[in-house]
């Protein structure tokens, strides 16, 4: 079945280091991704979106990257800050045009 | 997101109890959602609603029911509940108008059910 799915679960970094969190979808018919931050108590809340006509968009301190050819997705946060502390969740529209799915999440820990 | 509200916002009952969890937004988005969050899991779609006349299932709709009073209003009820819908509960909502083929979902701060 369709899937988004996540290669670390847990993922510690130093602050004022690079994040790089992963993500691979199976469902070839996807063209729209996003990325959410969820902290704890809170819902998730969106960082970035890409379509599948780009390779990679840039926002505030964060780059979403989609190589197609391998079905990856990964989101890059320069100078990790303590308050980027949170489960990111990756999600893809399958072949819907409202619906998504979500992947497992990945929590990011920040170093002081 | 203060656009999105729900409540309560945590809520513990017993089994065979129903419950009724409230949505409400401001964003006048036509779209809503309510998806389920279970410890370790993404959310799980339960019901989706296009607009006050349509109303659709998700992927774990069984044991649950949804009312769309309003555009603004979107409830989700569990009519008997039992222990494994213990979860943390979301509201989401959308709107085309942005552009793109895909809505961007915006979620309230989610509702903690303990059902015992």
């Amino acid at each position: 079945g369709e899937s988004v799915g996540l290669h670390l679960p847990t993922l510690s970094v130093q602050e004022g280091d690079n994040s790089i969190i992963n993500c691979a979808y199976s469902n070839s018919a996807s063209d729209y991704f996003i990325w959410y931050k969820q902290e704890s108590g809170k819902g998730p809340q969106f960082i970035i979106d890409i379509r599948s006509n780009m390779d990679k968009r840039q926002g505030q301190r964060v780059t979403v990257l989609l190589n197609k050819t391998v079905k990856h997705l990964s989101l890059q946060i320069a100078a990790t800050q303590p308050g980027d502390s949170a489960v990111y969740f990756c999600a893809e529209n399958g072949d819907s045009s409202y619906k998504l799915i979500f992947g497992s999440g990945t929590r990011l820990l920040v170093r002081p | 997101d203060a656009d999105v509200t729900q409540t309560p916002r945590n809520r513990i009952t017993k089994t065979g109890k129903r419950i009724m969890l409230e949505c409400s937004q401001t964003k006048g988005h036509d779209r809503m959602y309510w998806y389920r969050q279970d410890p370790g899991l993404g959310l799980r779609l339960i019901y989706y609603s296009f607009d006050v006349k349509d109303i659709n299932k998700g992927e774990i709709s069984d044991g649950y029911s949804v009312s769309r009073q309003a555009q603004a209003k979107f409830s989700l009820s569990l009519e008997s509940a039992i222990p494994n819908q213990t979860a943390l509960y979301f509201c989401a909502t959308s709107d085309l108008s942005s552009g793109g083929s895909t809505d961007t979902q915006y979620f309230g701060p989610g509702t903690r059910l303990t059902v015992l």
